[in-house]
C-alpha cells in the first residue's frame, strides 16, 4: 500500500465545508485513493474513492491533485453527527485488504 | 435490514476460555474479513475469506480458528483466550469483481478478556 499522511485532528463549525487533506506521495499509477470514517463505537464506513478525476457522491467529494499526489475529502456541510476518525487510504490494487493509519480525527463543533 | 451483522455486540470472559463470534452479511457479497482493533484503535485485518477460501492470514495466533459456513457468513472461534485478546473484532464484505477496497463493516463484538 502506499503510505498516507494525514493531520491527526481536524475542527469544523457546524453547517460549514470540512476540508480533510491526505498525501499520498508514493501512491502508483493503478492504486485508487479511498476514504472510509469511524464514529465513535461503530464500524468503519466507506465514504468515497477515486483515481484521477474528482468524484462526488451523496456524502463527500474527493479531490485529487494533478500528480495525484495528494487528495482533499470534502464534507459540503459538516453536521455534528460528521464527527468521527476518517482514514485516507491507498490500497495495493487486487491485495484484497485496507491498512488503516492513525487517521484525521475531526471534531465539528456547534 | 442490517447488511452486515455480528454476534454477540459484548462478550465478557474468563482467561483460558474458548469463545465464538459470528458474522452475517446480506449483501450477496463473496469476501468476508475480520479485522482487529486494539485499545490503542489500529485497525488491523486479520483474515480474508472469498467463497469460503481462505485467501488472507495475516500472522495471527492459531488460536484464532475463522470458519466459513458459506458465503455469506464468517465466524471466529478463539482458543485459550488471553488478556491481550480484548479489542473490538469488525467483521466486513466485499463486493463480487476484481476491486474489494470497498469493505462494508459490522457493528464490531467487544470482546473483555478477564
Amino acid at each position: 500500500d502506499a503510505k498516507t499522511t494525514q493531520p491527526p485532528s481536524m475542527d469544523c463549525a457546524e453547517g460549514r465545508a470540512a476540508n480533510l487533506p491526505c498525501n499520498h506521495s508514493t501512491i502508483s499509477g493503478n492504486e485508487y485513493v479511498y476514504w472510509y470514517r469511524q464514529i465513535h463505537s461503530q464500524g468503519p464506513q466507506y465514504i468515497i474513492h477515486g483515481l484521477k478525476n474528482n468524484e462526488t457522491n451523496e456524502m463527500a467529494s474527493l479531490i485529487i491533485t494533478e500528480d495525484r499526489k495528494s487528495s482533499t475529502l470534502i464534507l459540503p456541510h459538516a453536521t455534528l453527527r460528521d464527527t468521527a476518525v476518517y482514514y485516507c487510504i491507498a490500497p495495493k490494487p487486487y491485495g484484497n485488504k485496507l491498512v488503516f493509519g492513525a487517521g484525521t480525527i475531526l471534531r465539528v463543533k456547534s | 435490514d442490517t447488511a452486515v451483522s455480528q454476534t454477540p455486540k459484548y462478550l465478557v470472559t474468563q482467561m483460558g476460555n474458548d469463545k465464538s463470534i459470528k458474522c452475517e452479511q446480506n449483501l450477496g457479497h463473496d469476501t468476508m474479513y475480520w479485522y482487529k482493533q486494539d485499545s490503542k484503535k489500529f485497525l488491523k485485518i486479520m483474515f480474508s475469506y472469498n467463497n469460503k477460501e481462505l485467501i488472507i492470514n495475516e500472522t495471527v495466533p492459531n488460536r484464532f480458528s475463522p470458519k466459513s459456513p458459506d458465503k455469506a457468513h464468517l465466524n471466529l472461534h478463539i482458543n485459550s483466550l488471553e488478556l491481550g485478546d480484548s479489542a473490538v473484532y469488525f467483521c466486513a464484505s466485499s463486493q463480487p469483481g476484481n476491486r474489494k477496497e470497498t469493505q462494508y463493516f459490522g457493528p464490531g463484538t467487544r470482546l473483555l478478556v478477564l
